[in-house]
């Protein structure tokens, strides 16, 4: 693995259904983040985390929830997907809290129908 | 409220300079970041500036200043594979990254 994977790499879900989207880094980075983009608009935050064993909310984190058990993982979990939930994800990864440079997984594309 | 203001489409011809500018207003800032997006693509750094004046960096060049909540980013010498859309996004209080919709760049031969 090289900087930050995401998987996977676009899924069609049906509405209802929980899904998790996979994220890890290798960078070391303690801060991380998730991220959804949508036609129009900019990139809006889901959850972030500043630190292993820390999270928090988000402009955006109402149906998802993540966790945070070590400094590499930090998957997101739709519990019962809906169709506004379609979008491209992005996880992001920065080498610690504050004004340092993202680092971007390749993005997730799901759709919900 | 935050808000980020730039184009949404701008188009330039290969081998010409093309500035895209940035209006902001957040609560609190800790710098200005830019990023490029290909389609389809994750985005990637481009620069950052937190105090006022030109940073450059290659072709690439990013101007602040703070007191007017105005950036923009300057691309010299255009190349066809600068066709992206160029992300806008200032830091807040929080050091929350608050994100522009994006320019998209057309560049034509």
């Amino acid at each position: 693995i090289a900087g930050i994977t995401q998987a996977p790499t676009s899924q069609i879900l049906a509405a209802g259904r929980r899904m998790t989207l996979r994220c890890t880094q290798d960078m070391r980075h303690n801060a991380m983040y998730w991220y959804r983009q949508d036609l129009g608009l900019g990139l809006r935050l889901i959850h972030y985390s500043n630190t292993a064993g820390t999270t928090g909310k988000g402009e955006v984190p109402d149906g998802y929830s993540v966790s945070r058990a070590n400094t590499d993982d930090f998957p997101l979990t739709l519990a019962s997907a809906v169709p506004s939930q379609t979008s491209v994800y992005f996880c992001a990864s920065s080498d610690k809290e504050g004004a340092t440079e993202a680092f971007f997984g390749q993005g997730t594309r799901l759709t919900v129908v | 409220g935050q808000n980020i203001d730039q184009p949404t489409e701008m188009t330039a011809t290969e081998g010409a300079i093309v500035q895209i500018n940035c209006t902001y207003q957040t609560s609190g800032f800790n710098g200005l970041f830019w990023y490029q997006q290909h389609a389809g693509e994750a985005p990637t750094f481009l620069s950052y500036n937190v105090l006022d004046g030109l940073e450059e960096k290659g072709r690439f060049s990013s101007f602040l200043s703070r007191s007017k909540g105005y950036s923009y980013l300057l691309l010299k010498e255009l190349q066809m594979k600068d066709s992206a859309s160029y992300l806008c996004a200032p830091m807040d209080s929080n050091y929350q990254l608050i994100w522009g919709a994006g320019t998209k760049l057309i560049i034509k031969p």
